[in-house]
């Protein structure tokens, strides 16, 4: 088990590009989360997945954000149109069903210039 | 605006010090929980408490749920350079899907 992985771990993008980032959770975790953080904040819930069912998005989540789950297992996150203030770090989490926490990723930090 | 106030915001103590931080809501939770975060990592699961009134002890550390399940706090005794970090307290107000974090507090413990 090695843990929450995110790839990339940085990403610098320009502003109107798009940019999608990779989420593989620990393997037997049905449950998968997105959350948003900025400097100085706590994480924001963004949504989360059960198996590959996406059953809440948050109204930070804006239609230019997609996430994805195929078939349960990775997940990835897709930010269309990149804005400045889309930079942040993005942090995955994933929980079994009988897990009371979360076990995060590293994260991936993107900077939209 | 957050639903979880944490304070202190900054803290600076030296090693041997004790120190306590508090997490405080006008909501209920169904469950709060302790992470630490360091710089360009994620947050690692400290402790989960569930009823209200309860207290959990990981060696040095010390954490409470109110009674009323609305706040909590975390008590380190004799610090140590190592617990340098963001400490974030989260609560979930129904399940365990979604957690509310507060802003919170960050620890610098000098030598």
């Amino acid at each position: 088990d090695t843990g929450v992985s995110q790839d990339p771990r940085h990403k610098i993008t320009k502003r109107g590009q798009n940019v999608t980032f990779r989420c593989d959770p620990i393997s037997e975790h049905n449950r998968l989360y997105w959350y948003r953080q900025t400097l100085g904040q706590g994480p924001e819930f963004l949504t989360y997945f059960q198996n590959e069912a996406q059953l809440e998005k948050s109204r930070l989540l804006s239609d230019r954000f997609s996430a994805e789950r195929p078939k349960g297992s990775f997940s990835t996150l897709e930010i269309q149109r990149t804005e400045q203030g889309d930079s942040a770090m993005y942090l995955c989490a994933s929980r079994g069903s009988t897990d009371y926490g979360y076990t995060f990723g590293s994260g991936t930090r993107l900077t939209v210039v | 605006t957050q639903l979880l106030e944490q304070s202190p915001q900054f803290l600076s103590i030296q090693e041997g010090e004790n120190l306590t931080v508090y997490c405080n809501s006008s909501s209920v939770f169904s469950s709060l929980q302790w992470y630490r975060q360091e710089p360009g990592e994620g947050p690692v699961l400290l402790v989960t408490v569930v009823t209200g009134g309860e207290v959990k002890k990981l060696k040095r550390l010390t954490f409470q749920f109110g009674d009323a399940r609305k706040d909590s706090s975390l008590h380190i005794t004799a610090a140590q350079p190592g617990d340098t970090g963001l400490y974030l307290c989260a609560g979930a107000e129904d399940n365990f899907n979604k957690f509310y974090f507060g802003s919170g507090t960050k620890l610098n413990v000098k030598p």
